[in-house]
Parts: C-alpha cells; sequence; structure tokens
C-alpha cells in the first residue's frame, strides 16, 4: 500500500521567505507523486508532478520539488513566499493503473506582511 | 476552456433525504472519481469509472452510489445522508495510467440538516 506523511500541519512564514513543505512517501514501486493546493472552498490545482525523468521539478508560481529516492522525500520550496501563497498545500502518491491519488493530510501555509 | 464542472457548488440536504451531486467534464478523459473531504481532512477517495467498469474503494460507505451514462457525466447519489456525510464532494478526471494528473472540479459542499 502506498502512503504520504507531511511533517507540520500549519507552516508560517513571512513575505519574501523562503517556503518549505515537506513531504515523505512509502511506495513499494517506483512512485508517481504530485503537490496539488487548495483555496478555501474550492477544488484542487494542480502545482508540479513527479513521474519519471529529472528529480527537481518546477511548477506553477514559482513552486519546484525535489525527488530524493534514499530519503523517500519530495519535499515543496519556493525561495520567496508571496501573500497570494497562503492556502492548503497536499502532497498526493498515485498507483501506476489508474490514477488514484493517497493524500497526506495536508499543510496549511499562512503568509505574513 | 476544457474543465471539470460540478453542480451545485453548495447543497443543503435533510437527514435521510435522498440527493444527488453532478460532475461533467470536457477533457474527454476515461476515469472519473469521486474524492470526500471532511473538515480540515485530506480528500479520500471513494470510487472512481474507468470508462463503464465502476470501482468501489473498500471502505465507501453502502449508502455511497454512483452513475457514469457516458464518458461526459458521473454523478454521486447519497440515498439516505446522515451528519456524519456532511463534506467537500470533490470530481476529478483523467486518462488511466497514473502518470498524468488529475484534474478536480471546484467541489460540492454538502450540508445534511
Amino acid at each position: 500500500a502506498q502512503s504520504v506523511t507531511q511533517l507540520g500541519s500549519h507552516v508560517s512564514v513571512s513575505e519574501g521567505a523562503l517556503v518549505l513543505l515537506r513531504c515523505n512517501y512509502s511506495s513499494s514501486v517506483p512512485p508517481y507523486l504530485f503537490w496539488y493546493v487548495q483555496y478555501p472552498n474550492q477544488g484542487l490545482q494542480l502545482l508540479l508532478k513527479y513521474t519519471t525523468g529529472a528529480t527537481l521539478v518546477k511548477g506553477i508560481n514559482g513552486f519546484e520539488a525535489e525527488f530524493k529516492k534514499s530519503e523517500t522525500s519530495f519535499h515543496l520550496t519556493k525561495p520567496s513566499a508571496h501573500m497570494s501563497d497562503a492556502a492548503e498545500y497536499f502532497c498526493a502518491v498515485s498507483d501506476t493503473s489508474y490514477g488514484k491519488l493517497t493524500f497526506g493530510q495536508g499543510t496549511i501555509l499562512t503568509v505574513h506582511p | 476552456d476544457a474543465m471539470v464542472i460540478q453542480n451545485p457548488r453548495y447543497q443543503v440536504t435533510q437527514f435521510g433525504k435522498p440527493v444527488t451531486l453532478s460532475c461533467s467534464q470536457t477533457l474527454n478523459h476515461n476515469v472519473m472519481y469521486w474524492y470526500q473531504q471532511k473538515s480540515s481532512q485530506a480528500p479520500k477517495l471513494l470510487f472512481h469509472y474507468y470508462d463503464k467498469d465502476f470501482n468501489n474503494e473498500a471502505d465507501t460507505p453502502d449508502n455511497f452510489q454512483s452513475r457514469r451514462p457516458n464518458t461526459s457525466f458521473c454523478f454521486l447519489d447519497i440515498r439516505s445522508p446522515g451528519l456524519g456525510d456532511a463534506a467537500m464532494y470533490l470530481c476529478a478526471t483523467s486518462n488511466a495510467g497514473g502518470h498524468t494528473e488529475a484534474f478536480f472540479g471546484q467541489g460540492t459542499r454538502l450540508t445534511v440538516v
């Protein structure tokens, strides 16, 4: 079975500061990994994904993530936080057949002026 | 724009009164999913359709059913809603294979009174 653990249910940063959201996964097969963002009362929007190839993945809105197999991690980073980044972020792993997603518990990002 | 559309955005239903949520897509994806997201929790997969093949998650209550009359539409039926079924219901679509991302609708927030 696949699983995802997000360390830190709440992260608070100042505007302009580095954003680091942590995600560790468990999978018996090479994983497909995703980061989604959710604004209040909205659906989920894809930030980025890792399937194969380059382990450093760039996404939308200046976010990137690095797949580290040895650490079973897929942490999300952004060099400089913006107020509009305040939202909830979900890391997810997909099965290889039907794209069924297993999500981590989510991390709420707060950005202070 | 191609997208996933859920109707209604907000639904209030009475305890025990059947309710149907709808989802449509213009992406022509072969897989459609229904996720349940309770307050402050991660989305949890209820079931998915691969074309016309219905696949129920093992722990999805019998109270939840789904229909997919054609490629574009999928419905979630809750036969006898209880207070514990109050949640955001998210519809998503993808092409099978796991390496392609899921596209989510805006969600339907269900309130049970």
